[in-house]
């Protein structure tokens, strides 16, 4: 099974304070992906990567970029973290074998 | 847009039943659809991929549906027992990027 973790997998932080997520994977897959989880909104997409200093915006990314030095390494910034912020987030790959997916455990991220 | 509707929101019966979940997609221009199961605080454990070209998977007590032309996917527990509570997600592979396409889900609850 493909390797992934997320890091901090729980984190309070203040409003206008920069937080940065960590996902890393273990194994060389291209695509990886970030996502926001909340009541009511389900799951959805903040920004992906599709290779090494390749990144695109998902359907909330405002608020949020990324980085990706590395191909085993997919960073998430809030560059000034909000109360509407606070969710959990869940990175994900792409394992290639018919485009299945696999997810982190997630982290709760709290802005107060 | 995509957009993935999961009926019903909430299902609750008794140990031993059959039940059937539903999935539903507007744009039939798939690459594949993927079920998840969540636990509650946890991240997302995948279940089924069915690939476009696929009708059906099938995993133990579980099988999953995928007719493309209506936009719909079922997914099928055999012989329900208490710890497959969880909610239970559907998700779409699009077009751009590989992203998923996430449905609200369906919490299940599976009474002794």
């Amino acid at each position: 099974d493909a390797g992934i973790t997320q890091s901090p997998r729980h984190k309070v932080t203040e409003t206008g304070t920069p937080v940065t997520l960590r996902c890393h994977q273990t194994e060389n897959h291209r695509y990886m992906y970030w996502y926001r989880q909340d009541p009511g909104h389900g799951l959805r997409l903040i920004h992906y990567s599709y290779g090494v200093k390749d990144t695109d915006k998902g359907e909330v990314s405002d608020g949020y970029s990324v980085s990706r030095s590395k191909t085993e390494d997919f960073l998430l910034t809030l560059e000034s973290a909000t109360s509407s912020q606070t969710s959990v987030y869940f990175c994900a790959i792409m394992t290639g074998a018919g485009l299945g997916y696999t997810f982190g455990s997630g982290t709760r991220l709290t802005v107060v | 847009k995509q957009e993935v509707t999961q009926i019903p929101a909430a299902l609750s019966v008794p140990e031993g039943e059959n039940l059937v979940l539903n999935c539903s997609f507007t744009d039939s221009a798939i690459y594949n659809l993927q079920w998840f199961r969540q636990d509650p605080g946890k991240g997302l454990t995948s279940l089924l991929l069915i690939q476009s070209s696929q009708r059906e998977q099938t995993s133990g007590r579980l099988n999953a549906s995928l007719d493309k032309s209506s936009g719909r996917s079922t997914l099928y527990i055999a012989a329900s027992q208490p710890g497959d509570s969880a909610t239970y997600l559907c998700a779409v592979v699009v077009n751009a990027g590989n992203m998923l396409t996430f449905g609200g889900g369906t919490r299940l609850m599976v009474k002794p």
